[in-house]
């Protein structure tokens, strides 16, 4: 079955400085991988998705996500955090069988300090 | 191009009322997902559904707790007799079920329900 883990439910950085959040993920066949963003009180945004086209993923915001399949991770990286940034973000994969199900991590709190 | 449509924002009700959250789709789609988000955790699926048709219920309690996309109108996620447990952020996702970007999912503001 299909699963991924964040590592680190709470991650803070200085703004200006390289945000890194992990996930890995486990899957039985070659699998689609996203990252949602959610602001406060909001709704799931799409930052990137990986569907096996290319390992380098470039999202909005300047977020981008390399697809490591010896590592089985996804990690989302931006090179430099800007106080906007902060927010719960989510890595996931979807579950093709009779649905098109997405099945989310537990989250990551991104802080950034001034 | 309005995007996945939830109302009402915030819903309150007291133990052992009914609760309907309603999803209007974007314009196009027709497939809608419900996930259900409990406080500090990530979303769980609970059911797909196509027009007139539920294809996927898995996620779905057992009891108290019922989906329908009707051929006409919003989708309504319905729970009865609330307790204080099923206090969360209920999402709603559409997709266009066809074509390029075919199971990309939108996903609307949330509907958060509190049983007092």
């Amino acid at each position: 079955a299909q699963s991924v883990t964040q590592l680190g439910s709470h991650v803070s950085v200085s703004e200006g400085a390289l945000v890194l959040l992990r996930c890995n993920y486990s899957s039985s066949v070659p699998p689609y991988l996203f990252w949602y963003v959610q602001y406060p009180n909001q709704g799931l945004q799409l930052l990137l998705k990986y569907t096996s086209a290319a390992t380098l993923v470039k999202g909005i915001n300047g977020f981008e996500a390399e697809f490591k399949k010896s590592e089985t991770s996804f990690h989302l990286t931006k090179p430099s955090a800007h106080m906007s940034d902060a927010a719960e973000y989510f890595c996931a994969v979807i579950v093709y069988s009779s649905a098109s199900k997405i099945i989310f991590g537990s989250g990551t709190r991104l802080s950034i300090r001034p | 191009n309005a995007g996945v449509m939830q109302n009402p924002r915030h819903l309150v009700r007291r133990r052992g009322q009914e609760a309907r959250l309603r999803c209007s789709p974007m314009k196009g789609h027709s497939h809608v997902y419900w996930y259900r988000q409990l406080p500090e955790e990530g979303l769980k699926f609970m059911v797909y559904l196509q027009k007139e048709n539920i294809i996927d219920e898995s996620g779905m309690p057992k009891e108290r707790f019922s989906a329908e996309f009707p051929k006409e109108g919003p989708s309504i996620l319905r729970i009865q007799q609330v307790v204080r447990g099923d206090s969360a952020a209920y999402f709603c996702a559409s997709s266009p079920g066809q074509g390029q970007g075919a199971d990309e999912q939108y996903f609307g503001p949330g509907t958060r329900l509190t049983v007092t």
